[in-house]
Parts: structure tokens; sequence; C-alpha cells
């Protein structure tokens, strides 16, 4: 089965701008999480959305980012207006509700975000 | 939320040493997985491990749930062993996790 594809790979704007970052996750997989790594610093949680609505929102930083999961598929993150703190590396994973018991997250190869 | 500690930050080995890597959290939890990061950013899931201990070839782990810490052993390292390796816990069924600062591993060939 393919696994959680992320889109773009990197991305490079200029502050101010708007990019739009999308995640497909695993086929069938109901849960859907954005994390993100800034600085260089550790991983930390977005949100959470299970199938196309958001159970956890808690790290979203501030209203520039919105994330959607339209139909409870892929999902996309926007940031608008990036700001240079927003540089770094976002991450998407999913899980399937009720999978395999040493079955955990499973995570995209990362979005790597650089605003200049 | 949950503190994720893990140790050391940086660790530099000769090809072919053992290694272990730990993971210590401030309060019960629910799911531990191990993570190891490649050179290309990736995020790689090594184990999903909340209790006990499993093996995968060369690396193994061991979670004590009650003492609040979990292990990462790596035998025999290679270089495509070299990335950073996460900790990562969550407190209910599969909510958030929250991840360590992880270890930066180089082994050198």
């Amino acid at each position: 089965e393919a696994g959680v594809t992320q889109f773009p790979s990197h991305s490079v704007i200029e502050k101010g701008q708007t990019v739009t970052l999308r995640c497909d996750p695993i086929s069938g997989h109901d849960n859907l999480y954005w994390y993100r790594r800034v600085m260089g610093k550790e991983i930390k949680f977005l949100l959470h959305f299970v199938k196309e609505s958001k159970q956890d929102e808690s790290g979203m930083p501030n209203n520039r980012f919105l994330a959607e999961r339209t139909g409870g598929t892929y999902s996309t993150l926007k940031v608008q207006p990036a700001e240079l703190e927003d540089s770094g590396v976002y991450f998407c994973a999913s899980r399937l509700t009720g999978g395999p018991a040493n079955y955990g997250y499973t995570f995209g190869s990362g979005t790597r975000l650089t605003v200049v | 939320g949950i503190q994720v500690e893990q140790s050391p930050p940086d660790l530099i080995l000769q090809e072919g040493a053992n290694s272990t890597l730990r993971c210590n959290f401030s309060d019960s939890v629910n799911n531990l997985q191990w993570f190891h990061q490649n050179p290309w950013g990736q995020l790689i899931n090594l184990f999903y491990i909340p209790s006990g201990t499993k093996q995968n070839g060369r690396l193994s782990a061991t979670t004590v749930a009650t003492e609040r810490y979990s292990l990462l052993y790596i035998s025999s390292s290679q270089t495509t062993d070299s990335g950073v390796y996460f900790c990562a816990v969550g407190e209910y069924n599969f909510n958030k996790f929250y991840f360590g600062s992880g270890t930066k591993l180089n082994v050198k060939p």
C-alpha cells in the first residue's frame, strides 16, 4: 500500500506570500495529523482530523494557519501570509482507528518550507 | 502536556559499535513510538512500543511504563544508522504525540 504522501517536498516563498501544503494519507485512514519542526526544535503537534472533522487543533500557532480535510481524504494546510518564523519542516501522519495493536502512526516525508 | 527528555543529545560512534538511547517521560502514557529521521528528512517508524520489549534486526526497544522510560538499542551500528532518533509519547489513545528533542547519531566508517 502507498504510504503517506506530502506535496511539495520543498517550498521557498517570500514573506507575505501564501503557501498550501498537501497531505495524502494512507487510503482508508480516518485519522490525519499535522506536525511541524521549526528552527531545529522538537517536533510539535498542530492538529488532528478524524475524517473531515477537526478533533484537536490546539497546536495551531495562529489564525494565519488554516487546515482542511474536505471529504475526509487528503488534507491541506495553508499559511497566509507566511512569516519568517514559519520556516521548518511540516509533517503529516495518518492512522486507522482500530488498526493492528502493533501499528502506530505512519509519517510522510515532510514538506520543508523556507520563508525568505 | 507531557515532558519528554531524550539522552544523549548527540552521539558519535565508530561503525560496529553498540549504543543505547534513552527516553524519559513525565507522565503515564498509552502509546510510545521511536522514529528515525534519516538525512533526507523522512521520519521512519521504528517501533510502536507503549510497554514491553521488541526487536527488529539490529534494533531493539524496551519500555518500562511504570518507571516512565524507554530505551532504544542499536547493535553493530552502520553508517546508514546516522540521523536523528526521536521518541514520541501520547497520553490517550492516539491523540497528539509529544516529541523529545531527539538524539543525533553520527556513525563513522
